[in-house]
């Protein structure tokens, strides 16, 4: 059973508008939620986080917004860039420190 | 300062051999973790060594197995090879153990045939 859930294996965006990567979570154990990018042929990079007790995190055109009620969590682009096209992995940890990440999400910028 | 490495980076095996790969984390982090990378599931933890010890372990057979050594590397090893453990395998590095920001290394793409 999947404990954290994208649920859009890829989504296309157009350059310049904004780009929402969804993630979904069944553990009310959680309570700290990462964003990690990947691109191919290198590990993953981490991109933002949030801790449980907030329910919005900002880093630049990164926007990491928690709804803990709904147990969903959004990444916000804006705006989104060519370089952004990346796969994208929502993560999740517990306390007992274990990490989850969903399946990612196939983000591609069009021109 | 370097990032985390691991070798072999490529790696192709035959049905019930074993491999061991390695993990050299950024220097100064004493917690280093291990995934499986497949197309159909996404990245999925295998375990996660702090100072030497096995903190917490994913949901995979005994055949996966790793340790860590006093200087912080890690090795993986898996034993009696199947197809389906064709993967990307990553390894993770961070100055705390568990929840907080982990650095991936490049990866070893393991092929069995």
């Amino acid at each position: 059973d999947q404990q954290v859930k994208q649920n859009s294996p890829s989504l296309s965006v157009q350059e310049g508008r904004i780009s929402i990567l969804n993630c979904d979570y069944t553990n009310s154990m959680f309570d700290y939620f990462l964003w990690y990018k990947k691109y191919p042929a290198e590990g993953p990079t981490f991109l933002i986080s949030i801790s449980s007790i907030k329910d919005k995190n900002e880093d630049g055109r990164f926007t990491v917004f928690l709804n803990k009620s709904a147990k969903h969590l959004s990444l916000h682009i804006v705006p989104s860039q060519p370089g952004d096209s990346a796969v994208y992995f929502c993560a999740a940890t517990d306390r007992d420190d274990k990490i989850i990440f969903g399946k990612g999400t196939r983000l591609h910028i069009l021109p | 300062k370097a990032g985390v490495t691991q070798t072999p980076r490529y790696l192709i095996k035959t049905r019930g051999q074993q491999v061991t790969l390695s993990c050299s984390p950024i220097s100064g982090h004493r917690s280093v973790s291990w995934y499986q990378q497949t197309p159909g599931q996404g990245l999925q933890f295998l375990f996660e060594y702090f100072s030497e010890t096995q903190r917490n372990k994913g949901n995979f057979p005994g055949r996966f197995s790793g340790r860590q050594f006093s200087n912080s590397r890690s090795e993986m090893n898996v034993s009696t090879l199947e197809l389906g453990d064709s993967a990307l395998y990553l390894c993770a590095s961070s100055s705390t153990s568990g929840a907080g920001e982990q650095y991936f290394g490049p990866g070893t793409r393991l092929t069995v045939t």
